[in-house]
């Protein structure tokens, strides 16, 4: 069974850094792109990053609202896809999703998501 | 910086056919964007119903059917049932997938 479970939200302070983990099982995650996407509270979905696989060169991209920002990383050894967010603002309070898929491969599971809160 | 655009709410009656857009400001939406839409009900993680313009995933209900119409993404779902009632969105690839940009999301009753 595909399973995408994700970790390390909690209330931060504006400034602050945070790094969440996606922790997988159930495929071969070496062979799978990763995407982080978020949902603040009561809005829509947005797209945050993305790191390919190997095959494709483990190349990242990001949304213009966090480049520079945040960092996405895979670890294949460990099945685990990691967000690192320094300089966190308000407005990157969200509920943050990690998804198989992104480039390469279709989008297809969903984790259950971890809230991060930014907030003095 | 594209913008995606839907409906942001549309109604059906039990049993109806309706169809819910995609529309990006770049441009007529092609299947070069690899269309995709997700349904996300209350409390709960988006599911992708729809991937690459029109393939449905194992577990999308077989009412549920995507197509490009007149330049925009489309999601067409006939036969509503009340378990239908939820939020969708369409997600657009962009800059050679570099980039994806989620629509704003379509909020569907059944009723």
């Amino acid at each position: 069974e595909v399973q995408l479970v994700e970790s390390g939200g909690g209330l931060v302070q504006p400034g602050r850094s945070l790094r969440l983990s996606c922790i997988t099982s159930g495929f071969t995650f070496r062979d799978y792109p990763v995407t982080w996407v978020r949902q603040a509270p009561g809005k829509g979905l947005e797209w945050v990053s993305f790191v390919r696989n190997k095959a494709y060169g483990g190349t990242t991209e990001y949304a213009a609202s966090v480049t520079g920002r945040f960092t996405i990383s895979r670890d294949d050894s460990r099945s685990i896809a990691y967000l690192q967010m320094n300089s966190l603002k308000t407005e990157d309070t969200a509920m943050y999703y990690c998804v198989r898929g992104g480039y390469g491969e279709a989008f297809d599971y969903w984790g259950q998501g971890t809230l991060v809160t930014v907030s003095s | 910086q594209a913008v995606v655009t839907q409906e942001p709410s549309l109604t059906v009656s039990p049993g109806g056919t309706v169809t819910l857009t995609c529309v990006s400001n770049t441009g007529a939406v092609t299947s070069d964007q690899y269309p995709y839409w997700f349904q996300q009900k209350p409390g709960q993680a988006p599911m992708t119903l729809i991937h690459d313009t029109n393939h449905r995933h194992s577990w999308t209900p077989a009412r549920f059917s995507g197509s490009l119409l007149g330049g925009k993404a489309a999601l067409t779902l006939s036969g509503a049932q009340p378990e239908d009632e939820a939020d969708y969105y369409c997600l657009l690839s962009y800059n050679g997938v570099r980039s994806w940009v989620f629509g704003g999301g379509t909020k569907l009753t059944v009723l």
